[in-house]
């Protein structure tokens, strides 16, 4: 069974660039890698996914090495307003297994 | 377009007791998931459900039913309220099993004691 792991917490400033990696050992060679926010009192917000390579969209990119065992999500000048547990997800197509990371708390500082 | 709506947004139970919680989606997806989720944790697939009449348990199915008569609505049934229920539990949709993009309702707080 896949297993993820992120780090607890992150600290970072305003307009700098923040990189969170998620570890996913045993992914299958199907999964899609999704990265989820999340702030309080609300449920989660799809924010990129990918499957291989580099995947970029209008608020963040998506970094994934050929080994597929991990991946970055990169937030470009973040704001305050980026403050949030970030997730990362990954499953089995076929069988439907989601695992979840246990989350990044990312705290942006002025 | 109101995307995944949940009823109620907060409850109180007595060890016991039973409730549902309701799940509607305005946007015809055919997948459906109920997680919960424990203070300063992640998130914990409980149930799911591929389609109309399709459903599946996932990682903490125990103390929980779900029923999918419609493509809309996945209602999630507690029969005997715990204590170790008390979570905040959120429902999801999405359009297809391979993408992993799901739409989550803004969740519905239980308190059990």
């Amino acid at each position: 069974l896949a297993k993820t792991t992120q780090p607890i917490s992150m600290d970072s400033y305003e307009g700098q660039e923040v990189n969170i990696t998620c570890s996913h050992n045993n992914i299958a060679t199907n999964d899609y890698i999704t990265w989820y926010q999340q702030f309080p009192s609300q449920g989660p917000r799809f924010i990129i996914q990918g499957y291989k390579t580099k995947v970029t969209n209008e608020v963040a990119s998506l970094f994934i090495p050929a080994d597929r065992k991990s991946s970055t999500l990169s937030l470009p000048r973040v704001s305050l307003s980026d403050t949030a547990v970030y997730y990362c997800l990954v499953g089995e197509g076929i069988n439907y297994q989601l695992i979840w990371g246990a989350g990044t708390k990312l705290i942006i500082k002025p | 377009n109101a995307g995944v709506t949940q009823t109620p947004k907060f409850r109180i139970l007595k060890i016991g007791q039973s409730m549902t919680l309701q799940c509607t989606q305005d946007m015809n997806h055919n997948y459906m998931y109920w997680y919960r989720q424990d203070p300063g944790m992640g998130l914990k697939l409980i149930y799911y459900s591929v389609g109309a009449g399709i459903t599946d348990k996932g990682e903490v199915p125990n103390g929980y039913n779900v029923s999918r008569s419609t493509t809309e609505d996945f209602p999630l049934r507690l029969e005997l309220a715990a204590p170790s229920q008390t979570s905040v539990y959120f429902c999801a949709s999405s359009w297809e099993q391979g993408s992993h993009e799901q739409y989550f309702g803004p969740g519905t707080r239980l308190t059990v004691t």
